[in-house]
């Protein structure tokens, strides 16, 4: 067990729709990462906070926006939503500075299912 | 042309055999290389961690860089079944953000 929690597990909803991923971090780290795994593109890092700012961005769709509240939780919203938006989305969590950089702690993440 | 190349197998040994696992990557930034184990309906986990080139040692796993050559390894000796799992290699240039960029992964089966 990592440390990182993730809710829903499993999530199905229709094309369109708008839907709301949530992840807590371990106990006393201060980045939260999205990543988005799919058979065909692997894992692609989305976005980064940082002690509840955006610290880095990656492949992440306008369509999509996440946060990180003071509690240090972060969620993904995903709106208008696409069959091929239908995937595993993980929640990583890391302190900088301790442990070795790119150390991260992934949670056991939401699978995504549109129809 | 992805920045980290990495074969996505399957790849099937029998038990007690040497494996190896390669990425190339087309980034000469990156100077933090790791490899993430990933078992079947779980998320990633840090497996083998190394700085810029060189060979690290962790029990039955080898990581080696080569910066000039661009490629990581990772071996497994005395494979066991329960190494069955996705390896991914994955990369990073450090500094602010320390973004994480990972291969395709290689799915390892060992057969008991």
């Amino acid at each position: 067990d990592s440390g990182v929690t993730q809710t829903p597990k499993h999530l199905i909803t229709a094309t369109g729709q708008r839907v709301t991923l949530r992840c807590s971090p371990r106990s006393g780290d201060l980045s939260v990462y999205w990543y988005q795994q799919s058979l065909d593109q692997g894992l692609q890092f989305l976005i980064q906070y940082y002690n509840g700012e955006e610290r880095a961005k990656g492949n992440i769709l306008e369509r999509f926006s996440a946060q990180q509240f003071p509690d240090l939780h972060s969620e993904l919203n995903l709106s208008s939503l696409e069959l091929g938006d239908s995937a595993l989305y993980f929640c990583a969590s890391s302190n900088p500075g301790q442990g070795p950089p790119g150390e991260q702690y992934f949670g056991p993440g939401t699978r995504l299912t549109v129809t | 042309q992805k920045e980290v190349e990495q074969d996505p197998g399957p790849l099937s040994v029998p038990e007690g055999a040497i494996v190896s696992l390669n990425c190339t990557y087309s980034n000469s930034a990156f100077q933090y290389f790791m490899w993430y184990r990933q078992y079947s309906r779980k998320g990633p986990e840090l497996l083998m961690y190394t700085y810029s080139s060189g060979n690290k040692e962790d029990g039955r796993f080898t990581a080696q860089v080569d910066k000039s050559s661009k490629y990581i390894s990772l071996f497994i000796r005395d494979s066991q079944p329960s190494d069955s799992a996705t390896y991914l290699c994955a990369m990073s240039a450090g500094g602010y953000g320390n973004k994480l960029v990972f291969g395709a992964g290689t799915i390892l089966r060992v057969k008991s």
